[in-house]
């Protein structure tokens, strides 16, 4: 199957530092790759949609200039967490789609804790 | 706005049982998935179900949709253990995900 790589898994930092986080199609090209964020026993919340080489759609009430995503090539894309908060402390999933017609396969998951 | 209500949100039930988690969505949609998460970890996709009628079988789990109906059902036939997680279904490429089903199976 195809496989999706996510790193790091976990990450913690200190308070208003930035976190990058890679998304990286190992064996796929994705022209399309969603960024989630999940809070303990919730659902995943959909961030953004990464577009290769055009700017990510941000889903209502993300802050674009706080969740950076670049999507650089078929096979990457990042989600920059600027200028971290404790509230930013959350699960970073990114997923992608192989095709059309597929399902999307997910990174592992980045738990990312700000101190 | 797209709206996906999955119930029941938690699910206890004894190994052997059958049980159905429905999923409903608000508008039109071309396809709906099925992912299974398990604690402290991502996703793991189950179903993809791109048609009106269409049903998918692996395992004990079944799959359906009923895109007239905005519905799809996830079928659990004769649960084990093993199968204890939560389930998410998500509609249309941007997936919208539903709240997730916790499920327990007791021995």
């Amino acid at each position: 199957g195809a496989v999706v790589s996510q790193h790091p898994s976990w990450v913690i930092c200190k308070s208003g530092t930035s976190v990058k986080i890679e998304c990286r199609s190992l064996d796929f090209q994705a022209t399309t790759m969603f960024w989630y964020r999940q809070f303990p026993k919730q659902s995943l919340m959909l961030m953004a949609t990464s577009n290769e080489g055009s700017k990510a759609t941000y889903e209502q009430g993300v802050e674009k200039d706080k969740f950076l995503i670049n999507h650089a090539s078929l096979t990457l894309s990042t989600l920059t967490v600027t200028s971290a908060h404790p509230e930013d402390s959350s699960f970073y999933i990114c997923s992608a789609l192989r095709g059309v017609n597929t399902e999307a396969f997910f990174g592992q998951g980045t738990r990312l804790t700000v101190v | 706005e797209l709206k996906v209500e999955q119930n029941p949100l938690f699910l206890s039930m004894q190994e052997g049982k059958n049980y159905t988690i429905y999923c409903n969505y608000s508008t039109t949609s071309d396809r709906l998935y099925w992912y299974r998460q398990d604690p402290g970890k991502s996703l793991e996709s189950l179903f993809v179900l791109l048609s009106n009628g269409a049903v998918k079988q692996e395992g004990r789990l079944m799959a359906s949709l009923d895109t007239k109906a905005r519905l799809s059902t996830l079928h659990i036939t004769a649960a084990v253990h093993d199968l204890s997680a939560t389930y998410f279904c998500a509609v249309d490429r941007g997936m919208r995900f539903g709240a997730g089903t916790r499920l327990t199976v007791k021995p």
